[in-house]
């Protein structure tokens, strides 16, 4: 079956920092990824569509420039959070599209300390 | 814009009963509709998808069922366990979008 990876599957990092979250289809191309963050004992909120060299789609009230996105291949898409701070701690998934399913990343545990 | 609502938005049972866990959509223009678990800090495992054209999924002591012209979907779980404690999340796909979550279930089955 499809198989989506994510990398690395928790990070603790200082206020201010970037941190990188790679997201990889292992056994299929996919064109289109989301990319999720789920707040504690909520669900998952979509921030942004990142589609294989364009730009990505963010969803309202989710800042481009803070979250930086690239799909620059059919089987990596990155999410940088930039100059993280403690509110940007959170779970972050993502998803690939393959035909009409979506097959999730077991998740990033992002903690800014 | 597709809004996904699951009911209750947590249960608590006894070990052994069976339960209903419930999902509403509000467009039923949909692809397919996908049942997922997610343990506390864990990323999601897909349970059952049930395309639009069919009926119900089965997969061991789950079933899930879907009534696409009403905008509802129900998964029961048989013979529950304390080992199905989790959250329950319904997600619907109506082509080339994200999938639309609900805010889940949490279910406790307790020894």
């Amino acid at each position: 079956g499809a198989v989506v990876s994510q990398h690395p599957s928790w990070v603790i990092c200082k206020s201010g920092t970037s941190v990188k979250i790679e997201c990889r289809s292992l056994d299929f191309q996919a064109t289109t990824m989301f990319w999720y963050r789920q707040f504690p004992k909520q669900s998952l909120m979509l921030m942004a569509t990142s589609n294989e060299g364009s730009k990505a789609t963010y969803e309202q009230g989710v800042e481009k420039d803070k979250f930086l996105i690239n799909h620059a291949s059919l089987t990596l898409s990155t999410l940088t959070v930039t100059s993280a701070h403690p509110e940007d701690s959170s779970f972050y998934i993502c998803s690939a599209n393959l035909i009409n399913e979506q097959y999730f990343g077991p998740g990033t545990r992002l903690t800014v300390t | 814009k597709q809004e996904v609502t699951q009911i209750p938005a947590a249960l608590s049972v006894p070990e052994g009963e069976n339960l209903v866990l419930n999902c509403s959509f509000t467009d039923s223009a949909i692809y397919n509709l996908q049942w997922f678990r997610q343990d506390p800090g864990k990323g999601l495992t897909s349970l059952l998808l049930i395309q639009s054209s069919q009926r119900e999924q089965t997969s061991g002591r789950l079933n899930a069922s879907l009534d696409k012209s009403s905008g509802r979907s129900t998964l029961y779980i048989a013979a529950s366990q304390p080992g199905d404690s989790a959250t329950y999340l319904c997600a619907v796909y109506s082509g080339n979008t994200p999938l639309v979550f609900g805010k889940g279930t949490r279910l406790s089955v307790i020894a």
